[in-house]
């Protein structure tokens, strides 16, 4: 299994509902990221795991709380959510925390929040 | 601070003809670049590393560090070129963090 798989696909929310964006990788990888991308934008870092830990959190506000129950899941969870959050989310994995290598990227999950 | 620069949010070349995607970057440390693809509805992937110096689906990229530039070339474009391509610096703070270009999307006309 060579891929990172996020679910759901696609996901609608009121700002005062909870939800989590989960996201699978079996390849072994240490290393886990979540992304934000607006249309038409790069993907912007949001948080990034080293071996189950929390080491990359880019100022992202809290209303968006990561987790990282275990090497192959990665966990966003959404609360409070604004408009302006609306985008496409997306998670990655790489093999080692401490190199710069290739990301394999999940397909995301587009987001709206109403 | 770090930053990648890809100047063309659009380029549209005729199939057959060669393509160039410019990217320039700032980073006061050495250099590791990347360009990742995106296909139509398909995910972001990655096209080639500066450090492995070979060349994927035609596409070759140099980096050159004087004029701080990693350009990605292809002496003749095809159809399924046709997508969005990024051209990332990883740096290390701890993690890697990858930082990505605006994007140039590439359209190969028939």
């Amino acid at each position: 299994d060579t891929e990172v798989t996020q679910t759901p696909k696609h996901l609608v929310m009121g700002m005062t509902n909870k939800k989590s964006l989960k996201c699978e990788q079996h390849m072994g990888h240490r290393a886990m990221y979540w992304y934000k991308q607006k249309a038409k934008k790069p993907p912007e870092l949001m948080f990034v795991y080293s071996y189950e830990k929390l080491s990359i959190n880019e100022s992202v506000p809290s209303r968006f709380s990561p987790e990282c129950p275990n090497s192959s899941l990665l966990n966003l969870h959404l609360h409070a959510l604004q408009p302006e959050d609306s985008a496409l989310y997306l998670c990655a994995s790489s093999q080692e925390p401490g190199a710069r290598e290739k990301l394999f990227f999940g397909s995301g999950t587009q987001l709206s929040v109403l | 601070a770090q930053r990648v620069t890809q100047p063309e949010k659009l380029l549209s070349v005729f199939k057959g003809a060669p393509v160039e995607l410019k990217c320039n970057y700032s980073y006061s440390g050495s250099p590791e670049l990347f360009w990742y693809v995106q296909y139509s509805r398909q995910r972001l992937q990655l096209l080639l590393r500066h450090i492995s110096r070979e060349s994927i689906k035609g596409f070759t990229a140099d980096l050159n560090k004087g004029e701080t530039s990693f350009h990605l070339k292809k002496p003749f474009a095809q159809e399924e070129d046709s997508a969005m391509y990024y051209c990332a610096l990883s740096i290390l703070q701890g993690a890697q963090k990858l930082v990505f270009g605006q994007g140039t999307r590439l359209t190969i006309n028939p």
